[in-house]
């Protein structure tokens, strides 16, 4: 059980930005909020993760919700290379495999 | 830099026969290491993962098993190849208790016929 809901599927133009949702409803107040994005025929990337604040890095930004029952990643210029399957995951502090898997959004960018 | 490694890339084999696949990190000690099953158009499934050398915790009944004979070393094995084991198997790891960020191998695809 992924415990995480996302859209199958999103479509982007290239150079435009796109915002990725995800809810998470029943989290608790000790789990993290991970993305990762998986290429055709590759490993999974990680992307970003975060607990309450929103955060940024090279690769994108992430908001969460104030209440922490959803969040967004946000690719803020789409191109080509990030069409790929994005997963987001709650996963609980400490080693044990806890990020589980769904079936993540499809994403689809336009040239 | 850590780099993890996997091979190999691609394997074929007829059902019954051994599996051995082997993943390997460079750059770090003492990592978490993982193994995931991905059958075609699904997600990732947690087949094994150990915090540490000889420690094994399984996830799923199956017909695999997992052992981890040095710190960076994890290999994924099953005596009797079956059908259903088809599957790209990807390798990860992790370090720390922290966020439990994982970071992944390119991946064996397994076709048994």
């Amino acid at each position: 059980d992924a415990k995480t809901t996302q859209p199958n599927s999103m479509e982007s133009n290239e150079e435009e930005p796109v915002h990725l949702p995800c809810n998470h409803s029943t989290i608790s107040g000790t789990d993290y909020i991970h993305w990762y994005r998986q290429l055709p025929s590759q490993g999974p990337e990680y992307v970003i993760h975060g607990l309450t604040s929103n955060v940024n890095n090279r690769m994108a930004s992430l908001a969460i919700a104030e209440d922490r029952k959803s969040s967004t990643l946000i690719l803020h210029r789409a191109t080509l290379r990030d069409a790929a399957v994005y997963y987001c995951i709650r996963g609980r502090g400490g080693s044990q495999g806890n990020l589980i898997f769904g079936k993540g959004t499809k994403l689809s960018v336009k040239p | 830099s850590q780099t993890i490694h996997q091979w190999p890339a691609t394997l074929v084999q007829p059902v019954g026969s051994p599996l051995s696949l082997e993943c390997t990190v460079e750059g770090t000690s003492n990592p978490n290491l993982y193994w995931y099953r991905q059958a075609a158009g699904r997600g990732l499934q947690l087949l094994f993962y150990s915090v540490g050398i000889g420690q094994i915790s399984s996830e799923v009944p199956q017909n695999l098993s997992a052992s981890r004979p040095q710190d960076r070393q994890f290999i994924l094995s099953s005596k009797k190849l079956l059908l259903s084991d088809s599957g790209f198997y990807l390798c990860a790891w992790s370090v720390g208790s922290g966020k439990n960020i994982q970071y992944f191998g390119a991946g064996t695809r397994l076709s048994v016929l």
